[in-house]
């Protein structure tokens, strides 16, 4: 199985920051990764798809670039609202999918 | 407005079995691949199943194979995961979810969860 791996673990920073989070596939899965968003206590919300497709609704300053391997998130002014954990997940095979370990943005 | 709402979680003790369902309304049901997705308690993410419109497809996650089975009922617009065997890993609170688009996709649509539970 593909295996995805975030870093950092945990993030933090400060209102108005510019944020990248990075995730690594232990296998080329072209652009076949999403980005989600998750607060405590909620389901996750899709923020990209593709790789650097943005859901409908979610606002401009996430960004999603990369391919093959190795994909960001990147949050282009930190915004309170946004202060969550982030897990990648990869889709190239539908028969197993998998999510990264997720990581926590804090507040600095 | 899409809705997912999961039922049939709770206490179980290890070895037995539990039957979650959930519960569709606001698209049409029978057009989109449909997942279990599970989050351990302070853990991350973890796909654990994924059943194809007609049902003719499903796939699961190691770790659940031969164990759990994912089915559907489109006339009932709803989800089921048959979990036997239980382990005190499959703690976890369990969501439903859909995918974006007819094809199996990123999930742009979850219930709110429910809890299971494996312990004595």
């Amino acid at each position: 199985d593909i295996q995805m791996t975030q870093s950092p673990s945990t993030l933090s920073a400060s209102v108005r920051d510019r944020v990248t989070i990075t995730c690594r596939a232990s296998q080329s899965i072209s652009s076949w990764l999403a980005w989600y968003q998750q607060k405590p206590g909620k389901a996750p919300k899709l923020l990209i798809y593709k790789a650097s497709s943005l859901e409908s609704g979610v606002p401009s300053r996430f960004s999603g670039s990369g391919s093959g391997t190795e994909f960001t998130l990147t949050i282009s002014s930190l915004q309170p609202d946004d202060f969550a954990t982030y897990y990648c997940q990869q889709y190239n095979s539908y028969s197993a999918w998998t999510f990264g370990q997720g990581t926590k943005v804090e507040i600095k | 407005e899409v809705q997912l709402v999961e039922s049939g979680g709770t206490l179980v003790q290890p070895g037995g079995s539990l039957r979650l369902s959930c519960a569709a309304s606001g698209f049409t049901f029978s057009s989109y691949w449909m997942s279990w997705v599970r989050q351990a308690p302070g853990k991350g993410l973890e796909w654990v199943a994924n059943i194809k419109q007609d049902g003719s497809e499903r796939y699961y996650v190691d770790s659940v194979k031969g164990r759990f089975t994912i089915s559907r009922d489109n006339a009932k617009n709803s989800l089921y995961l048959q979990m036997n065997s239980l382990r005190a890993e499959d703690t976890a609170v369990y969501y439903c979810a859909r995918s974006r688009l007819f094809v199996p996709t990123p999930f742009c649509y979850w219930g709110q969860g429910t809890l299971v539970t494996v312990s004595s």
